[in-house]
């Protein structure tokens, strides 16, 4: 079944604490990207990656990190989390049509709450 | 700038009533895609529809329609005949062209309750 693996689905952690969330994909999509869904705010995108190895930022990647070292995997990283860090996150990838990506398939979310 | 407004908050209608959902969009790309996605109770995001900036023809499936209209930069959204399945909140979403394509920016979202 093609699908975007997220884990955890909850997660609940302290100011500082280092944490990764993963995402995987099985469709061998190129572009693959993170988001943020806040109350008010809809989705707003973190980063994104073109393939392996490019990676680039999107409106609010303050306090994020991503890498990009295998074509399946597009792990968020978040070095020293802060609360405003608190929100929904989803993973998504998207297949392409030469420079232009096709729709976005996304995760299930990962909810995370900072305290 | 790109920006998509969806001014609708929330909406409320009682089941088997016709309802549109509003989506504005600002861009200054020739070519750029629109997008509307479904966030049922249970979170996930499931996609409806991908139009591309050239494209103005109207769509439906099902019950469900599109009005696409450049000269107001709108991409709305009816759902006719609503049901309660279709209670859920929708994003319309914008992603532009090069070098702005692996952009996606998404409105604040319409919750839709339909009542039975």
């Amino acid at each position: 079944e093609a699908q975007v693996t997220q884990n955890p689905r909850y997660l609940i952690t302290v100011t500082g604490k280092k944490l990764t969330v993963t995402c995987s994909q099985n469709m061998n999509h190129e572009y693959m990207s993170w988001y943020r869904q806040d109350p008010g705010l809809g989705l707003r995108q973190i980063y994104y990656s073109m393939n392996v190895e490019v990676t680039d930022k999107g409106d609010v990647p303050e306090g994020y990190k991503v890498s990009r070292k295998e074509k399946r995997n597009f792990p968020l990283i978040l070095e020293s989390p802060s609360p405003n860090q608190t929100s929904l996150y989803f993973c998504a990838s998207s297949a392409r049509q030469g420079m232009v990506n096709e729709k976005l398939f996304f995760g299930s979310g990962t909810q995370l709450s900072v305290l | 700038a790109q920006k998509v407004t969806q001014a609708q908050t929330e909406i409320s209608v009682v089941e088997k009533e016709d309802v549109t959902l509003d989506c504005v969009y600002e861009t200054r790309d020739t070519t750029y895609y629109l997008f509307w996605y479904k966030q049922p109770p249970s979170g996930e995001l499931v996609f409806l529809i991908r139009r591309n900036s050239f494209d103005e023809q109207n769509e439906i499936s099902g019950r469900y329609s599109w009005n696409f209209q450049k000269s107001t930069s709108s991409f709305n959204f009816t759902i006719t005949a609503s049901q309660v399945v279709d209670s859920a909140v929708y994003f319309c979403a914008l992603s532009g062209s090069p070098p702005g394509f692996n952009k996606f920016y998404f409105g604040s979202g319409t919750k839709l309750n339909v009542k039975p």
